[in-house]
């Protein structure tokens, strides 16, 4: 139950395309559910973050849709450029306050020039 | 302000050996999380400090692995007795209360031979 599985496992777009990438879970006490893109050899960086009760937050090419019926989210990045390449993770954290996290297996993104 | 930092970048430790890997939070962060990464998998939570205080050890394993982050100095993770099976990268995130975003440092890449 503390699982959020992540699909696909990797994933190739052509530049200025949109890359989707998936996630789900089964804990309906999780709370804040990040995204973080890590580039190889660095640690992750938060991306973008939503919480359960808004459907679609966007921050410039980057938006999460999420379906809270479903227990589903997603990432969606417009116009993707080759330095979008990089590995992304979802997250999730229960609503105990402390950055817990439990994270997706993570889907490697290339971006063709 | 800099960022968490964390040393050695690279460790390499033959079977049997002790690694110690430290994390120095960023300025005015209270909270340290420790999560580990294996290859080609998502990370995973191992435990939550704030100064002299575990507060979360439940993803550590019970052997071997221990966690402290004293009133002065970096927080510390500790394996005693290394196998093959802790080649990982091992990553740490602070942040300045409960419930706010962490920051994560660029990982200690810990080989076993």
């Amino acid at each position: 139950q503390q699982q959020v599985k992540q699909s696909p496992q990797s994933l190739i777009v052509q530049k200025g395309g949109i890359s989707i990438i998936n996630c789900a879970y089964e804990n309906t006490a999780f709370d804040y559910f990040p995204w973080y893109q890590q580039f190889p050899g660095k640690g992750p960086a938060l991306l973008i973050a939503i919480r359960p009760d808004v459907s679609e937050k966007k921050e410039g090419r980057f938006t999460i849709s999420f379906n809270k019926s479903a227990k589903q989210f997603s990432l969606h990045i417009m116009d993707s450029q080759p330095g979008d390449s990089a590995t992304y993770f979802c997250a999730a954290r229960t609503g105990q306050g402390a950055q817990k996290l439990v994270f997706g297996q993570g889907t490697r993104l290339t971006i063709n020039p | 302000n800099a960022g968490v930092m964390q040393n050695p970048r690279h460790l390499v430790r033959r079977r049997g050996q002790e690694a110690r890997l430290r994390c120095s939070p960023m300025k005015g962060h209270s909270h340290v999380y420790w999560y580990r990464q294996l290859p080609e998998e998502g990370l995973k939570f191992m435990v939550y400090l704030q100064k002299e205080n575990i507060i979360d050890e439940s993803g550590m394993p019970k052997e071997r692995f221990s966690a402290e982050f004293p009133k002065e100095g970096p927080s510390i993770l500790r394996i005693q007795q290394v196998v093959r099976g802790d080649s990982a990268a091992y990553f740490c995130a602070s942040s300045p209360i409960q419930g706010e975003y962490a920051f994560f440092g660029q990982g200690t890449r810990l080989t076993v031979v």
